[in-house]
């Protein structure tokens, strides 16, 4: 079963332009996880949040959580061409060790 | 240093065969997952080892499906008596440990005909 949904589904950007998407959950977790995935293969680990931190930054992602909402979101500033792709939100729960995956949001950034 | 390496990238069977896929997870690494990736769609959770532990088949979708891990590294996937219903990329990941990031192989592109 998936527990993050991600929202929005889609999201098209002008180069240059900032993208931000989010992903609700259900459970508490030990961790949320940001991937992406280009032309459906693989995923590429982007980034790990643990759920005593509120923010952390990598280049030009930052990631925020709040777990009171039980919400993640993922901004990625500066937006270039190479960024489109498939973004995923992945937790892995506090009482277990599966990473659950959400659909994912499309990131379509035009040149 | 290598990453994970899946085999083959593509295959096509016809309904009713058998299929093995291969996974190659990064040295060192304790936990490898199988999922599977519909057209469009997230991953869908099917076997976790981890060590020498039990694994978790929970996510496996029937009996047609099982896999092995041999010596705690290389692990195959077998799905017998392929169905339509199978097609779809395949993807492995490994991690130390089961909590931690995953690494990701390239998929094998599974197309039932």
């Amino acid at each position: 079963s998936q527990q993050g949904e991600e929202d929005p589904q889609a999201l098209s950007i002008q180069e240059g332009e900032n993208a931000t998407m989010n992903c609700s959950y259900k459970t508490s977790i030990n961790n949320l996880q940001w991937y992406r995935q280009n032309s459906g293969r693989g995923l590429v680990h982007l980034i790990l949040i643990r759920s005593n931190e509120r923010e952390k930054h990598s280049g030009r992602l930052r990631v925020t959580l709040d777990t009171s909402k039980k919400s993640s979101s993922l901004l990625i500033t500066a937006s270039r061409a190479a960024d489109t792709a498939s973004y995923f939100c992945a937790t892995v729960p506090s009482n277990d060790y599966k990473l659950s995956f959400g659909a994912g949001t499309t990131v379509t950034v035009r040149a | 240093g290598a990453g994970v390496s899946q085999s083959p990238s593509n295959k096509v069977t016809e309904k009713g065969k058998d299929v093995e896929l291969r996974c190659d997870p990064i040295s060192g690494h304790t936990a490898l997952y199988w999922y599977r990736q519909s057209l469009g769609q997230g991953l869908e959770f099917l076997i976790y080892f981890q060590g020498n532990s039990a694994p978790d088949k929970s996510g496996l979708p029937s009996d047609r499906f099982s896999a092995e891990r041999t010596g705690g590294s290389v692990s195959t996937l077998t799905i017998q008596r392929t169905q339509q219903e199978d097609s779809a990329v395949y993807l492995c990941a490994s991690s130390f440990l089961g909590i931690n990031e995953q690494y990701f192989g390239p998929g094998t592109r599974l197309t039932v005909t």
